[in-house]
């Protein structure tokens, strides 16, 4: 069965640099949500999409912006990034009101 | 704001017991319950999913429960086994809709000595 895919899967960037991270959802699931997971820590929610528009916000910086394609396809773009930034992100899709499925991570290093 | 707890945090057990994992919840007012494992440095797995009108939910050796009037939950895990080693975690959406984020527990750490 289809999964979550995230791109990259690993990514090292220099402070004050730009990231751009994608994820492909689940394909017929309308809804795309983000995740922060620093080290030792439970992922912490960040924002999701329902149909392209964007639904709920969490604990997202504003250096931090995402949004959802006609294809369904989501990107998180992270800018001036900072040590603190240097975490895993999930991509999680699901159909409205029902199981969230994520994506394998994508593992940002800050340097 | 909703807050998640689970308990214990760490569990270590030897092979073949039966194990309950805890999660309560500040805020009944969510529409399901969804508990995860996950691996060191991996992602999240869905193990199950409950509805707010359902009690349980099985799937092979797990089964979840719920009490959403007092915010609760349980993981049973039958006849453990040393691959069941993972953290889980227990997680809840926000009230306002469909497509709020989840809230989660900071996990059961759990270990199955073989």
């Amino acid at each position: 069965a289809a999964g979550v895919i995230q791109s990259p899967r690993h990514l090292i960037k220099e402070k004050r640099e730009t990231a751009t991270l994608k994820c492909y959802p689940i394909p017929r699931h309308d809804t795309v949500y983000w995740y922060q997971q620093g080290p030792g820590q439970d992922p912490q929610f960040l924002i999701s999409f329902y149909e392209k528009m964007q639904s709920d916000k969490g604990s997202i910086p504003d250096r931090f912006s995402a949004q959802q394609f006609s294809d369904y396809h989501s990107e998180l773009n992270m800018s001036s990034l900072e040590l603190g930034d240097s975490a895993l992100y999930f991509c999680a899709s699901s159909r409205l009101f029902t199981e969230a499925f994520f994506g394998q991570g994508t593992r940002l290093t800050v340097v | 704001k909703q807050e998640v707890t689970q308990i214990p945090a760490a569990l270590s057990v030897p092979e073949g017991e039966n194990l309950v994992l805890n999660c309560s919840f500040t805020d009944s007012a969510i529409y399901n319950l969804q508990w995860f494992r996950q691996d060191p440095g991996k992602g999240l797995t869905s193990l199950l999913l409950i509805q707010s009108s359902q009690r349980e939910q099985t799937s092979g050796r797990l089964n979840a429960s719920l009490d959403k009037s007092s915010g609760r939950s349980t993981l049973y895990i039958a006849a453990s086994q040393p691959g069941d080693s993972a953290t889980y975690l227990c997680a809840v959406p926000g009230t306002g809709g469909g497509a709020d984020g989840l809230t989660f527990g900071k996990g059961t750490h759990l270990i199955i000595q073989p």
